[in-house]
């Protein structure tokens, strides 16, 4: 099955500063890789997603990088902000609805004002 | 839109008892529903996935036998904890999806059993 890595699992970083978070995956044929922002016992929320048939995806401050060939995707956060403090995950499934999603580890990112 | 719920938020049960757990997608139709566990500080991890009118698809090492799923429609797939324990305490979380490829989180129910 996939396995799903994510680096760092604490990245602390200055406000303003940019954060960028790493993710590999194992299985070639995942084809979607979302990424979820979670607060303490709350659901995970849907950041950013990319397919595999794009290579970079933006919005706004947040962007997410995808090389297929080195199975690997990073979320990048632009002028961090306190409010961007929580726990990052990575994901992989094959898509198309039908596949469950297998998570990295968490990256817990903690804004410094 | 998109919006999937659950319920309960919390329970408290005993050790032995079943639990049902319940999640329901609002204003669209879940061709597939999935089910997730979150222990504290780690990641969420798919427990199985349910199609409408079929039996549920279980991961490696989730017993089907205690954690029975049920997608009886479109709208509606519960999960139910059997003869729980307290290694059974924790966040279970549902996604639906319509047949895209985004999955639509519940809020997720904190089960601890004493």
């Amino acid at each position: 099955g996939e396995n799903v890595e994510q680096h760092p699992s604490t990245l602390s970083v200055q406000e303003g500063d940019s954060a960028v978070i790493k993710c590999t995956y194992s299985d070639s044929a995942s084809n979607y890789f979302p990424w979820y922002k979670q607060e303490l016992g709350k659901r995970p929320q849907l950041i950013i997603d990319i397919r595999s048939n794009v290579g970079e995806k933006k919005d706004q401050r947040i962007a997410v990088t995808l090389n297929k060939t080195a199975k690997h995707f990073s979320l990048h956060i632009t002028e961090t902000q306190p409010e961007d403090s929580a726990v990052y995950f990575c994901a992989a499934s094959g898509g198309g609805g039908a596949d469950g999603l297998t998570f990295g580890k968490g990256t817990h990112l903690i804004i410094q004002p | 839109g998109a919006v999937v719920s659950q319920h309960p938020s919390r329970v408290i049960c005993k050790s032995g008892t079943s639990v049902k757990i319940e999640c329901r997608s609002l204003d669209f139709q879940a061709t597939t529903m999935f089910w997730y566990r979150q222990f504290p500080k780690k990641s969420l991890m798919l427990m199985a996935t349910s199609n409408e009118g079929s039996k549920a698809t279980y991961e490696q090492g989730v017993e089907k036998d205690k954690f029975l799923i049920n997608h009886a429609s479109l709208t509606l797939s519960t999960l139910t904890v059997t003869s729980a324990h307290p290694e059974d305490s924790s966040f279970y979380i549902c996604s639906a999806t319509s047949g895209r490829y985004e999955q639509y989180f519940g809020p997720g129910t904190r089960l601890t059993v004493t």
